[in-house]
């Protein structure tokens, strides 16, 4: 079994359409992440939920929206798309407040056009 | 506050010769320290994790990695690479508390590339 499955895996659009991306861990893991990798391959956290809370959203445009109906999932939703956000995408997930590693997805690879 | 520094962006060495991919660290804290690795169009893996017991970690595919508090630094070496170990890698220190994003800092990663 996938520990964190995201889908879709490849996503092309056009300006201004509104996206989403789906997140699942089967780990009982408490905190979970959406980070953007760009073409440099720089990562760079978006978001993070402990217990379907939001505790963290760095300077991220409020187009983007992280939606997390239980602990176990967390979507990831765009509007009105712009070029600058293709990039990839990956949710991952760890223990809360540990030293524990973060588990990633396989990414989604988000492309607008 | 903390700070991971990949010290090269771009790494190659031949098939079968030792590799080496440096990182160094600030932390106010007694950090954990993890190497990642991603391979093309793949998520990113783990590879070993320091978290305050031996400061000699062993991981995955032959990898290992040093902490030396003196240093500070957690250098990952190879004895012998292989072609699959193409990818790119990244360095990350977590102090389970403050710096960003609930205490983990990525490195800009490093690019591994095997020569023939």
């Amino acid at each position: 079994d996938t520990a964190v499955s995201q889908t879709p895996k490849y996503l092309v659009t056009q300006m201004g359409n509104d996206k989403s991306i789906k997140c699942e861990q089967n780990l009982g893991h408490d905190t979970m992440y959406w980070y953007k990798q760009d073409s440099k391959k720089f990562l760079k956290i978006m978001f993070s939920y402990n217990n379907k809370e939001l505790i963290i959203n760095e300077t991220v445009p409020n187009r983007f929206s992280p939606k997390s109906p239980d602990k176990a999932h967390l979507n990831l939703h765009i509007n009105s798309l712009e070029l600058g956000d293709s990039a990839v995408y990956f949710c991952a997930s760890r223990l809360a407040g540990g030293t524990g590693e973060l588990f990633f997805g396989e990414g989604s690879r988000l492309t607008v056009l | 506050a903390q700070s991971v520094t990949q010290l090269d962006s771009h790494v190659s060495v031949s098939e079968g010769t030792p590799v080496l991919l440096r990182c160094n660290y600030s932390s106010s804290y007694s950090p954990s320290l993890f190497w990642y690795v991603q391979h093309p169009n793949k998520g990113l893996q783990l590879l070993l994790k320091y978290t305050s017991a031996a400061t000699l970690v062993k991981g995955i595919n032959g990898f290992e990695a040093e902490f030396k508090k003196s240093e500070t630094s957690f250098h990952l070496t190879k004895p012998s690479a292989h072609m699959s170990d193409a990818a790119e890698y990244f360095c990350v220190v977590s102090e389970g508390s403050g710096g960003g994003a609930d205490g983990l800092t990525f490195g800009k990663g490093t690019h591994l590339i095997i020569q023939p």
